[in-house]
C-alpha cells in the first residue's frame, strides 16, 4: 500500500465551528507533514512530525492544532478559522527526512 | 531561507524535450533538491531527487551544477499527459539544520500536439 489517504475530501465550516482533518498512511513512514496550498500557489509547509513527535511548526496560528495519535495517523484540528484559511490542505509522508514525500489528494476547505 | 524561483509557464509540443530550471541561491549544505508534478485538485507526485551533479531515472533527469544554486529538470519526449504544474522543493526535511522545506513558485507546462 503506497497511498496516503485524507478525509474528508471537501469541508465547509463556519468561523465558530470545530472540525478535524484526517490523514492516514500504512507505508511505515515515520515522518508526516501538513501543507496548505492556496489556488495557483505552491504548497506551504505547516507542520512536520517525526517519530510521532512534532519537530517543525512553521509559526502556524494556534487555531490549527496538529496531532499524531500513532505512526500511521495524522490529524489537523481546526477551530475559529478565518475565511482566508480556505485552501487545499495536503498531507504527506516519507520514510526519511530528505526522501520522496508521498502526498495525499488533499482536503478542500472552505471557511464561511 | 532558500527562496526558490521558477519560470511561470512553458509551452512545448509532443515528442520534444523540456527543461525547467529552478533557482535556489540560498541553498544550504543539508538541503536536497526534489521535483514534483501536480495535476489540478491532486497532491504533488514525486519525479526525481538529487543533491549534486546529475541524476536520471525512468521518467526524467536532474542536472545540478557544482555551486548547487540552481537545478534543471529535463523531461525527454513529453506527451499531452505531461501537462501539469512542476515544482522544485528545496530544504531539510525533518529537524532543520538546513533550510525550511520550500516549494518553488511552480512552472505550468502545457504540451500540445
Amino acid at each position: 500500500d503506497t497511498e496516503v489517504t485524507q478525509t474528508p475530501k471537501h469541508l465547509v465550516m463556519g468561523m465558530t465551528n470545530k472540525k478535524s482533518l484526517k490523514c492516514e498512511q500504512h507505508m511505515g513512514h515515520r515522518a508526516m507533514y501538513w501543507y496548505k496550498q492556496k489556488a495557483k500557489k505552491p504548497p506551504e509547509l505547516m507542520f512536520v512530525y517525526s517519530y510521532e513527535k512534532l519537530s517543525i511548526n512553521e509559526s502556524v496560528p494556534s487555531r490549527f492544532s496538529p496531532e499524531c495519535p500513532n505512526s500511521s495517523l495524522l490529524n489537523l484540528h481546526l477551530h475559529a478559522l478565518q475565511p482566508e484559511d480556505s485552501a487545499l490542505y495536503l498531507c504527506a509522508s516519507t520514510d526519511r527526512g530528505q526522501g520522496e514525500q508521498f502526498f495525499g489528494p488533499g482536503t478542500r476547505l472552505t471557511v464561511l | 531561507l532558500a527562496k526558490t524561483t521558477q519560470p511561470i509557464s512553458m509551452d512545448s509540443y509532443e515528442g520534444q524535450e523540456v527543461n525547467i530550471t529552478c533557482s535556489h541561491n540560498n541553498i544550504a549544505t543539508n538541503d536536497y533538491i526534489t521535483w514534483y508534478q501536480q495535476f489540478p485538485s491532486q497532491g504533488p507526485r514525486f519525479i526525481i531527487q538529487g543533491y549534486k551533479t546529475k541524476v536520471t531515472n525512468e521518467v526524467a533527469s536532474l542536472f545540478i551544477p557544482a555551486d548547487r544554486k540552481s537545478s534543471t529538470l529535463s523531461l525527454p519526449r513529453v506527451s499531452l499527459s505531461d501537462t501539469a504544474v512542476y515544482y522544485c522543493l528545496v530544504g531539510d526535511g525533518v529537524t532543520g539544520g538546513g533550510n525550511k522545506l520550500t516549494f518553488g513558485t511552480g512552472t505550468q507546462l502545457k504540451v500540445e500536439l
